[in-house]
């Protein structure tokens, strides 16, 4: 399954809302989607699993949706620490992640 | 708190052999699968191999299948990668990564800090 993420960068502000997007070449099984943030320097860090089931301890402002090939990922209100650069992942067997998507600050 | 500790990245020539070793500690290891994932820095993200709880399911990406072999040793806490002729383009951040379950849902909710491999003449 080759994962396509959009858009590339994603230029806003502390408080907006974002919204980022990874498309699957075919349906990924019993959506099994999960996201991930990765900082500079920063090991990636688990904040979505199962196309909406949040992390352990991860704040509400994130939220993720979407099923078969069309999933996203919504961060309600970014704060500073959200700045960072996003990647999707199937784990529907021998997974694959999508290219990411850097949320910059305006 | 779970950590991982990856270690044994070095600089190699192509065509060697290297052992990646990972420590787990402050979780019941034998407990979750484990996996192995890369990064070429300031690139994508590339799963490599995934054990089960037991060892009993092993997977590997095709990049590195008949040449990567992963093990671990409950006993220890440890999980390991040995990678037999070694090209060019395995040049990366070597990542361990604990599943959520025992069995293989390649899930990765905790990471190390990585160790790096470059693979050179």
């Amino acid at each position: 399954i080759v994962l396509t993420q959009s858009p590339g960068t994603l230029s806003l502000s502390p408080g907006e809302r974002a919204t980022l997007s990874c498309r699957a070449s075919q349906s990924v099984s019993r959506n099994y989607l999960a996201w991930y943030q990765q900082t500079p320097g920063q090991a990636p860090r688990l904040l979505i699993y199962g196309a909406s089931n949040r992390a352990t301890g991860l704040p509400d402002r994130f939220s993720g949706s979407g099923s078969g090939t069309d999933f996203t990922l919504t961060i309600s209100s970014l704060e500073p620490e959200d700045f960072a650069v996003y990647f999707c992942q199937h784990h529907a067997g021998s997974p694959t992640f999508g290219g990411g998507t850097k949320v910059e600050i305006k | 708190e779970v950590r991982l500790v990856e270690s044994g990245g070095v600089l190699v020539q192509p065509g060697t052999s290297l052992r990646l070793s990972c420590v787990g500690s402050d979780f019941t290891f034998d407990d979750y699968a484990m996996h192995w994932v890369r990064q070429v820095p300031g690139k994508g993200l590339e799963w490599v191999s995934g054990i089960n709880w037991n060892s009993g399911t092993i997977d590997y990406a095709d990049s590195v299948k008949g040449r990567f072999t992963i093990s671990r040793d409950n006993a220890k806490n440890a999980l390991y990668l040995e990678m037999n002729s070694l090209r060019v383009e395995d040049t990366a951040l070597y990542y361990c990564a604990k599943d959520r379950v025992p069995s293989l849902w390649y899930v990765f909710d905790h990471w190390g800090q990585g160790t790096p491999v470059t693979v050179s003449s």
